[in-house]
């Protein structure tokens, strides 16, 4: 299989903590994205890094690659119970076949 | 934009029963996904398009599946003859060549085969 790995499966954290959730895969990609899952709801896109970068921020987000370990990390600094979600980790390698992790479950707790 | 229009939102049908589930794209985009989302097997590629022509569907589980994009702003899953294991939510997504390959999701369909 071609899909990623994302740790932890599940995270619960307090409110105004930071949350950390790493993903591995498997192929040579030519970036990867982070997408946001809100229960019953489609997935929507946080932030893209490409191959050639090592960090990129948004806001309270913060994407690092590291393509020699075929990582990836996301961090929401100062989280907020509203950030209640699953977060999935995408790349692509090919043209346009985007693959997905397995996704983290963040609780956030107010 | 209205954002990618997937119908219907819920279907529940019996086994054996054909099923249709229908997309419509952003309009300009022109690649279109086809995911399906379980709890055992998560977000699944079933195939893709690209200018409505099926660029891979090597993620399409089985004969029964099929998938058509008859022009930019439509696309079919169908699934005969359905059944209980079918169970799942099934996104289409779209994207636009340039677009880094961001994804834009419909709501999905909750599909239950009974």
């Amino acid at each position: 299989s071609q899909q990623g790995e994302e740790d932890p499966q599940a995270l619960s954290i307090q409110e105004g903590e930071n949350a950390t959730m790493n993903c591995s895969y498997k192929t040579s990609i030519n970036n990867l994205q982070w997408y946001r899952q809100n229960s019953g709801r489609g997935l929507v896109h946080l932030i893209l890094i490409r191959s050639n970068e090592r960090e990129k921020h948004s806001g309270r987000l913060r994407v690092t690659l590291d393509t020699s370990k075929k990582s990836s990390s996301l961090l929401i600094t100062a989280s907020r119970a509203a950030d209640t979600a699953s977060y999935f980790c995408a790349h692509s390698g090919g043209y346009q076949k985007v693959t997905f992790g397995t996704g983290t479950k963040l609780q956030v707790i107010p | 934009d209205a954002g990618v229009i997937q119908s219907p939102r819920h279907e529940v049908t019996e086994m054996g029963q054909e099923v249709t589930l229908r997309c419509k794209p952003i309009s300009g985009h022109n690649s279109l996904f086809w995911y399906r989302q379980t709890m055992m097997r998560g977000l699944e590629l079933l195939i893709y398009f690209n200018n409505n022509v099926p660029i891979d569907d090597s993620g399409m589980p089985e004969d029964r599946f099929s998938a058509k994009m008859p022009n930019a702003s439509f696309s079919t899953l169908k699934i005969q003859p359905s059944e209980p294991r079918d169970s799942a939510v099934y996104f289409c997504a779209s994207t636009h060549e340039g677009g880094d390959e961001k994804l834009f999701f419909g709501s999905g369909t909750q599909l239950s085969v009974l």
